[in-house]
């Protein structure tokens, strides 16, 4: 497995301010992904973050909204921009690590409310 | 697209055998995942199936049958820290990698 570091672990953030969270891995990782987990609900794919390039948003996503680097295969961040209430949610950072069959590897995620 | 679904909600005793069902419909299939996710915790990769049949591993065993877009995750000797939700979810072919979750079953297990 592999050992996925995401910080903050949670915070509360005021409407109208922004939002970074890291994810550092300490495997040889091929893909890394960010999830969105709402209360209650199940994971929803925001992104796909690609090293050195702009990342690739799912439907319904939007780079000026959740803005995603990627400056190296083991570290990636995630901004939630401008912040509401609807962006209360748990971020999870996931990568494939070489050698697996290409499931999922999670980090602890980051849970934020936004007042 | 993708549709997957799971039974929101099942109760279980210690001990005993449960099975979760998933069916799905994709544009295209390269495997299925199970995952079991613990309150307030990061989902945690329990099996994977992309051939027809039962894969087992300890007290878990996930069962594909990709002609009938199914799957079902089952769980023996059934303890309490078993009392989780479980994620079914799947991989389209041609997506890198790219999971499409489902809902979620959440398992209580009793005494």
């Amino acid at each position: 497995s592999a050992v996925i570091s995401q910080k903050p672990s949670r915070d509360i953030c005021q409407r109208g301010t922004s939002l970074t969270i890291q994810c550092q891995v300490d495997s040889q990782v091929t893909m890394m992904f960010w999830y969105r987990q709402q209360p209650g609900q199940s994971l929803t794919l925001i992104a796909t973050a690609n090293q050195g390039s702009e990342a690739t948003y799912e439907s319904g996503f939007v780079i000026d909204k959740f803005p995603i680097s990627r400056p190296n295969l083991t570290f990636s961040t995630l901004t939630v921009s401008n912040m509401s209430p609807e962006d209360s949610s748990i971020y999870l950072c996931s990568v494939v690590i070489r050698g697996h069959t290409g499931e999922l590897f999670f980090g602890e995620g980051s849970r934020l409310t936004v007042l | 697209g993708q549709n997957i679904d799971q039974p929101t909600e099942m109760t279980a005793t210690e001990g005993a055998i449960v099975q979760i069902n998933c069916t799905y419909q994709t544009s295209g299939f390269n495997g299925l995942f199970w995952y079991q996710q613990h309150a307030g915790e990061a989902p945690t990769f329990l099996s994977y199936n992309v051939l027809d049949g039962l894969e087992e591993k300890g007290r878990f065993s996930s069962f594909l049958s990709r002609s009938k877009g199914y799957s079902y995750l089952l769980l023996k000797e059934l303890q309490m820290k078993d009392s989780a939700s479980y994620l079914c979810a799947v991989r389209p072919t041609g997506t890198a990698s790219k999971l499409t979750f489902g809902t979620g079953t959440r398992l209580q297990v009793t005494l």
